[in-house]
């Protein structure tokens, strides 16, 4: 039973539109992560936050914005959507060390018209 | 550039077949491997991970074999069953970086019953 969350798991939207994709976990994790995943590509870093108001820019160049004001909760935010936005996007979180697993949530699948 | 390479992209079994599935990567500071085992619909899920002192790992039906002299890593699923179908990635993590956790671009495991 996954103890991460994320709301909506489909989201259908038109250009331009502003949207928030939610995260929460209850394993009290300090550190937090979104991913985007595309087909047959790696799983790319877009955010992360080592704790309550500390979120940093991953690796992939992306467009969202991100919030840390509560340990739970790590939403993601894209003021203007566009189609190139369209992908599945995955909120994980761990325990601190270098090698704590990652706990995924079961992802959103976003898609701009 | 890809910190792992991961091969073959899709791979199809028959019932207690051994499906092998190979990494690679270049950068020396990885030392912990974790393998993710994605089902559709789902989130990833940590499966197993090995660290280079050791050359083996096995946790059940699934192994991990390491070559650290030749920096490539693979998945071996012993006695494979359709239960098994599922995306599977390979990672390498770091202990320093700011971003030190690298996904292969995974591989899609269908085993026919």
């Amino acid at each position: 039973e996954a103890d991460i969350y994320q709301t909506p798991r489909y989201l259908v939207i038109g250009t331009g539109k502003k949207i928030t994709l939610e995260c929460s976990q209850t394993m009290g994790h300090d550190k937090m992560y979104w991913y985007q995943q595309d087909p047959g590509m790696e799983l790319h870093l877009i955010h992360y936050s080592y704790g309550v108001n500390s979120t940093e820019k991953g690796d992939l160049s992306s467009e969202s914005t991100v919030s840390r004001i509560r340990t739970e909760h790590f939403p993601l935010t894209l003021e203007s959507a566009r189609p190139s936005h369209t992908s599945q996007y995955l909120c994980a979180s761990s325990s601190p060390s270098y090698n704590s697993p990652l706990h995924f949530g079961n992802g959103t699948r976003l898609t701009v018209t | 550039q890809q910190q792992v390479k991961q091969s073959p992209q899709s791979l199809i079994v028959q019932k207690g077949g051994i499906p092998i599935i190979n990494c690679a990567y270049e950068n020396t500071a990885f030392d912990y491997f974790p393998w993710y085992q994605q089902f559709p619909g789902k989130g990833p899920a940590l499966l197993i991970a090995i660290r280079p002192d050791v050359s083996e790992k096995k946790e059940g039906r699934f192994t991990i074999s390491f070559n650290k002299s030749a920096k490539q890593f693979s998945l071996h699923i012993m006695d494979s069953q359709p239960g098994d179908s599922a995306t599977y990635f390979c990672a390498a993590s770091k202990q320093t970086g700011a971003n030190n956790l690298f996904f292969g671009t995974g591989t899609r495991l269908t085993v026919i019953p």
